[in-house]
Formats: C-alpha cells, sequence, structure tokens
C-alpha cells in the first residue's frame, strides 16, 4: 500500500514566523511531488512542485526533498493570517495516480 | 495554471433523486479527470479516474452502478449521484491533469451535494 504521511496538526504558528510543514512518504520510485493548500469549504490550490533533491523557491513558499530519506516539506516564511489553511501534500509515482496525505492544519495566530 | 470548472457549485435534492456534476476543463483538452469525495475536516478520497471515450476506473468501493461517470469529450466529465440519500451528502471535486505536466492535477472549485 503506497502510503503518504502528514501530522494532521494544528500546527499553530505566530504572525511573521516560519512555519514548516512535513510529509514522508512509502513508495521509493515516487518521481513527483506536489503541495496543494485547501482552505475550509474549498478545493485544493496548488502551491508547489518538487522533482528534484534539494530545495526549490517561490516567494514565501520553499519546497524541500529528501528522496533518500523519503521525505518533502513545505517551509512557508514570514507566515500571516491568510495562510491558515490545511496543506495537503500529494505524491506521483510516475503512473496515473497521485496520492494524497491527509493533510496538516496550519493556523497562524495575528 | 490550467482552470478547471464545476457545475453547479451546490446542490440540494430529494432522497431518492439523481443529481449531476459536470466538470469542465475550460482552456486545455484533458484526457483523464479525477473525481473525488470529501466529508467534513476529512481528507481527500478518489472515487474514480475519468478516461476520455472509455469507461472510468473505480476505486475499491465505490458503486460504479450509483455513481455513473461519463467523459465524452477531451473538455467534460460528468458524474451522476443516482437515487442519491443523505449519505451521499458530500463535497464532490474533480480535478483534471495538466496538459504541459501530466502528473500535475488541477482542481475544479467543488460541488456541495446536500441530499435531504
Amino acid at each position: 500500500q503506497k502510503e503518504v504521511e502528514q501530522n494532521s496538526g494544528p500546527l499553530s504558528v505566530p504572525e511573521g514566523a516560519i512555519a514548516s510543514l512535513n510529509c514522508t512518504y512509502s513508495d521509493r520510485g515516487s518521481q513527483s511531488f506536489f503541495w496543494y493548500r485547501q482552505y475550509s469549504g474549498k478545493s485544493p490550490e496548488l502551491i508547489m512542485f518538487i522533482y528534484s533533491n534539494g530545495d526549490k523557491e517561490d516567494g514565501r513558499f520553499t519546497a524541500q526533498l529528501n528522496k533518500a530519506s523519503q521525505y518533502v516539506s513545505l517551509l512557508i516564511r514570514d507566515s500571516q493570517p491568510s495562510d491558515s489553511a490545511t496543506y495537503l501534500c500529494a505524491v506521483n509515482t510516475g503512473g496515473f495516480k497521485t496520492i494524497f496525505g491527509a493533510g496538516t492544519r496550519l493556523f497562524v495566530k495575528a | 495554471g490550467a482552470v478547471v470548472s464545476q457545475h453547479p457549485s451546490w446542490v440540494i435534492c430529494k432522497s431518492g433523486t439523481s443529481v449531476k456534476i459536470e466538470c469542465r476543463s475550460l482552456d486545455f483538452q484533458a484526457t483523464t479527470m479525477f473525481w473525488y469525495r470529501q466529508f467534513p475536516k476529512q481528507s481527500l478520497m478518489l472515487m474514480a479516474t475519468s478516461n476520455e471515450g472509455s469507461k472510468a476506473t473505480y476505486e475499491q468501493g465505490v458503486e460504479k452502478d450509483k455513481f455513473l461517470i461519463n467523459h465524452a469529450s477531451l473538455t467534460l466529465s460528468t458524474l451522476t449521484v443516482t437515487s442519491a440519500h443523505p449519505e451521499d451528502s458530500s463535497f464532490y471535486i474533480c480535478s483534471a491533469r495538466s496538459p504541459t505536466s501530466t502528473d500535475t492535477q488541477y482542481f475544479g472549485p467543488g460541488t456541495r451535494l446536500t441530499v435531504l
């Protein structure tokens, strides 16, 4: 059974701090990794994708991938209350299907 | 990114009726679309993979006769919930694979179904 594991949270950080969200996956053959943000009552929205080991930065967001350790993380710098949402990690093993984690709830306190 | 729409955004129906939900890729052709269901405060649950011109592939435990999926064109997939019951009340979300990156999914805005 291919799995994607995330801490359900909630993760609470003060405004302006760095939020660190983590995700582990079980399939070593996984090739593509995604982070989605989902606000309450809304559908998921793609934030970033990463394919190679290392860091990938986009604005306040940095995705980090370590295939040897089978984890992928998302850092949010200068966290804002508007970043409060559930963050979904998703992994594609090269096949037809993408496996989603259950999500981590992030709460940014003003 | 690619834009996916859904219609309707919400629907209320009586128990026993059927409801059709449409999913459209607006600015690209999607040979593959996915249908998810999400209950409050729970994770996404993949229901089925919809392939243009062929039968949908359903996940284990999803009744294909209850959740009818049709992907008749490269921009439209439909999900019909037949003989809906209150336990079918949920948030239904479709997604489509990106035309430029075939393992990236873009989600529609979702349809909230309430069965009375």
